[in-house]
């Protein structure tokens, strides 16, 4: 089945630090990737994705490639801020028949918890 | 904009008990779901519903039941709580499934003691 493997956490960083949370995946076919981001208290939003193997999904400074040969989507982001703590999970979406009915199915990672200390 | 709306935000049960979290949606979306979220477990699947009237289960459905009598309300029941249903529940719904952009309300957090 489909999954997606998130480096443990947490995470700590100062701010203007450079960050990487890796994440891996295994899917049948060609799935969509994503990075949610769960700020405190809120609940999750997208924060990018891509479609297509070698794609780069780009918001709010954070990019990701879908990298197909290494089955990655590694999120970066090149100086932090205090705002960005939150917890942040990698997705993939796959499209599912099921009993007649069909819908995308995105399955999480268990998410990296991410704290900016100033 | 209200955008998904869940309620309550928390709530403690006790064993045996019953409740419904509600949620509703004001986007006009067709899809929607219920996970629950456990430390570092990730968002599990526990029923999603394509539109009005039809629903199904999705990767954890037992202990649970869900009901889809219009297109804006999606409420998840508990029928007999047990401690296993500790958890934080998000309501999530999408005009487009294809897309993987889902729109999550903010979390009911739930102690079954």
């Amino acid at each position: 089945g489909n999954s997606v493997t998130q480096m443990e956490g947490p995470v700590t960083l100062s701010e203007e630090a450079f960050l990487t949370i890796n994440c891996t995946y295994t899917a049948t076919g060609y799935p969509s990737l994503f990075w949610y981001v769960q700020y405190p208290g809120e609940g999750l939003q997208l924060l990018l994705k891509a479609t297509k193997a070698d794609d780069k999904g780009s918001n709010k400074g954070f990019e990701a490639t879908y990298r197909k040969e290494t089955t990655s989507f590694h999120l970066e982001k090149g100086s932090v801020q205090v705002s960005d703590s939150a917890v942040y999970f990698c997705a993939l979406n796959t499209h599912v028949n099921a009993g007649g009915t069909s819908y995308g199915k995105l399955t999480f990672g268990q998410g990296t918890i991410l704290t900016v200390h100033p | 904009n209200a955008g998904v709306t869940q309620t309550p935000k928390f709530r403690i049960l006790k064993i045996g008990q019953s409740m419904t979290l509600q949620c509703t949606q004001d986007m006009n979306h067709n899809y929607m779901y219920w996970y629950r979220q456990d430390p570092g477990m990730g968002l599990k699947l526990i029923y999603y519903s394509v539109g009005a009237g039809i629903t199904d289960k999705g990767e954890v459905p037992n202990g649970y039941n869900v009901s889809r009598s219009t297109t804006e309300d999606f409420p998840l029941r508990l029928e007999l709580a047990a401690p296993s249903q500790t958890s934080v529940y998000f309501c999530a719904s999408t005009g487009h499934p294809n897309t993987g952009e889902l729109f999550f309300g903010e979390g009911s957090r739930l102690t079954v003691l």
